[in-house]
C-alpha cells in the first residue's frame, strides 16, 4: 500500500514477554518517528529516525524499549520484559523530509495489551 | 517544558452547526502549531498546521485556525459540521528551530459527536 502499515495490528502478551513491533514507512521517507498513546491520551514521542540513524531517543521509558531502522526503511519497536504499564497503542510516523518537518503520516498503530 | 492543553474532553454538536476546539499551549517562543483528527481505527491525519504568516490557517475538510500569540491559543474552527467529523482531535506544537519540528508534544484530545 501507498501508506505507513504497522504490524501487528493487535498484540496481546503476558507480562514479562518480548514483544516487537513492526513499521514499513511510505518508501523514500526519510523520518521515522515512533509515539506511544495510551488509552485517553495523546500520543507521547518516543523515538527518532533520520535514515538509519537514531538522532533522538529521549522519550523512551525504559532501557527496556530499543528500536532500530537498520536499513533507513523498516523499523522495529522492541520492548523487553513487558509490564502492563507497557499497554498502549503504539504509532508510527514518517515524513519526507529530513528533521520531520514536513507532513507526519501515521499508521494506524499497534495495540499492546499486556496482561 | 512545552505543552498542550485542551480544555474540552467531550464536545457534542448538531450536524449544520458551527463548532470550535480550544487549544492553548505553552512553550518559550512561538512553536509549530498543528491539527490532527483521528478517527476510530485510523491513525492520526493532518488536518492543518502552523508555522508562520498569516494566523489564519486554511485545512482540509473546511476546517481552519487561528493563531492568537497573546492567548497562546490555535483553536480549530469549522462552520457547518457534518457527521462524518465525528472523531477525535488533538491539537499538537512541534520545537522551532531544532530541526525536529515532527517531535511533537500532544494535547489529550477532544471528542467530537455529532447528532443528526
Amino acid at each position: 500500500g501507498a501508506g505507513v502499515s504497522q504490524s501487528p495490528r493487535y498484540k496481546v502478551a503476558k507480562r514479562g514477554q518480548d514483544v516487537a513491533l513492526r513499521c514499513d514507512p511510505i518508501s523514500g521517507h526519510v523520518s521515522l518517528f515512533w509515539y506511544q498513546q495510551a488509552l485517553g491520551q495523546g500520543p507521547e514521542f518516543l523515538t527518532y529516525f533520520q535514515n538509519e540513524a537514531q538522532l533522538d531517543k529521549s522519550g523512551l521509558p525504559s532501557d527496556r524499549f530499543f528500536a532500530e531502522r537498520p536499513e533507513g526503511s523498516v523499523s522495529t519497536l522492541k520492548i523487553q520484559r513487558t509490564q502492563q504499564e507497557d499497554s498502549a497503542v503504539y504509532l508510527c510516523a514518517s515524513s519526507l523530509l529530513e528533521g520531520g518537518t514536513g507532513e507526519l503520516f501515521f499508521g494506524e498503530g499497534s495495540r499492546l495489551t499486556v496482561l | 517544558a512545552q505543552s498542550v492543553t485542551q480544555p474540552d474532553i467531550h464536545i457534542t454538536v448538531s450536524e449544520g452547526a458551527s463548532l470550535e476546539l480550544r487549544c492553548n499551549y505553552s512553550y518559550g517562543a512561538t512553536p509549530y502549531l498543528f491539527w490532527y483528527v483521528q478517527s476510530p481505527g485510523q491513525g492520526l491525519q493532518l488536518l492543518l498546521k502552523y508555522f508562520s504568516g498569516d494566523t489564519l490557517v486554511q485545512g482540509i475538510k473546511g476546517f481552519e485556525a487561528e493563531f492568537k500569540r497573546s492567548q497562546s491559543s490555535f483553536n480549530l474552527r469549522k462552520p457547518s459540521v457534518h457527521w462524518s467529523d465525528a472523531a477525535e482531535y488533538f491539537c499538537a506544537v512541534g520545537p522551532l528551530n531544532t530541526g525536529t519540528a515532527s517531535k511533537l508534544t500532544f494535547g489529550t484530545g477532544t471528542r467530537l459527536q455529532v447528532t443528526l
